[in-house]
């Protein structure tokens, strides 16, 4: 089935340890996106990439980092940077043509810092 | 840069009831504009979306909104709720003079059902 995956769904990390979050898509969609969900607050976006090997800070970029060295992977590493890093976190793609400017979400990943 | 209010936090409805859940938009044109509904510890499933023509459009399960551009608004309607609705809703904006890029979402408005 095409979709977007993401792995895992529950992480939790020490205080001062970095984390590495598993976005995979095969719906064959330029764009991928990381956003992070707290309560009350919607969705904010951390990082997108339009295109292989390019990507660009999105409005909360501090403390993460990303990497797009294949159409279909967009990891995301919450540093020990990130003071807050306790979220749900989302990946979302988009493509081209009629569907292009249509925004789809995977499960979702829960980070807790213990 | 464009932003987007839904001013009710929490909604209750009663099975069978009508709903509407608000929406208002600031872009200077006319954006791109979804509905995404989320069930608890899940992702966003999109329900609608408006980008041209038709101001009333229809969605997925039962649901259509309404765009409003004199009143900036794209509420979300059903005529009957059932008591699966019930999850976050998310209004969403988009601009497209670059190309949809930054989606930017409402805090959401969370749906109760009663019997």
């Amino acid at each position: 089935d095409g979709g977007i995956t993401q792995s895992p769904k529950y992480l939790f990390r020490k205080e001062g340890q970095n984390v590495t979050l598993s976005c995979e898509q095969n719906l064959n969609h330029d764009a991928m996106y990381w956003y992070r969900q707290d309560p009350g607050q919607g969705l904010r976006l951390i990082y997108y990439s339009q295109i292989v090997n390019d990507f660009q800070k999105g409005d909360i970029a501090e403390g993460y980092s990303v990497s797009r060295e294949k159409k279909e992977s967009f990891p995301l590493t919450v540093t020990s940077a990130q003071k807050n890093p306790t979220a749900f976190y989302l990946c979302a793609s988009k493509g081209k043509g009629n569907s292009g400017n249509t925004i789809y979400f995977g499960e979702g990943s829960w980070l807790t810092v213990v | 840069a464009q932003s987007v209010t839904q001013p009710d936090i929490h909604i209750t409805v009663s099975e069978g009831a009508s709903l509407e859940l608000r929406c208002n938009y600031s872009y200077g044109a006319t954006p791109y504009l979804f509905w995404y509904v989320q069930s608890p510890g899940q992702g966003l499933q999109l329900l609608l979306k408006y980008f041209s023509g038709d101001t009333l459009v229809q969605g997925i399960k039962g649901f259509e909104a309404e765009f409003k551009r004199s009143q900036s608004s794209f509420n979300l309607r059903k005529p009957s709720v059932h008591w699966s609705d019930a999850a976050e809703y998310f209004c969403a904006v988009g601009a497209p003079d670059f190309g949809n890029e930054k989606l930017t979402f409402g805090t959401g408005t969370r749906l109760t059902i009663i019997p």
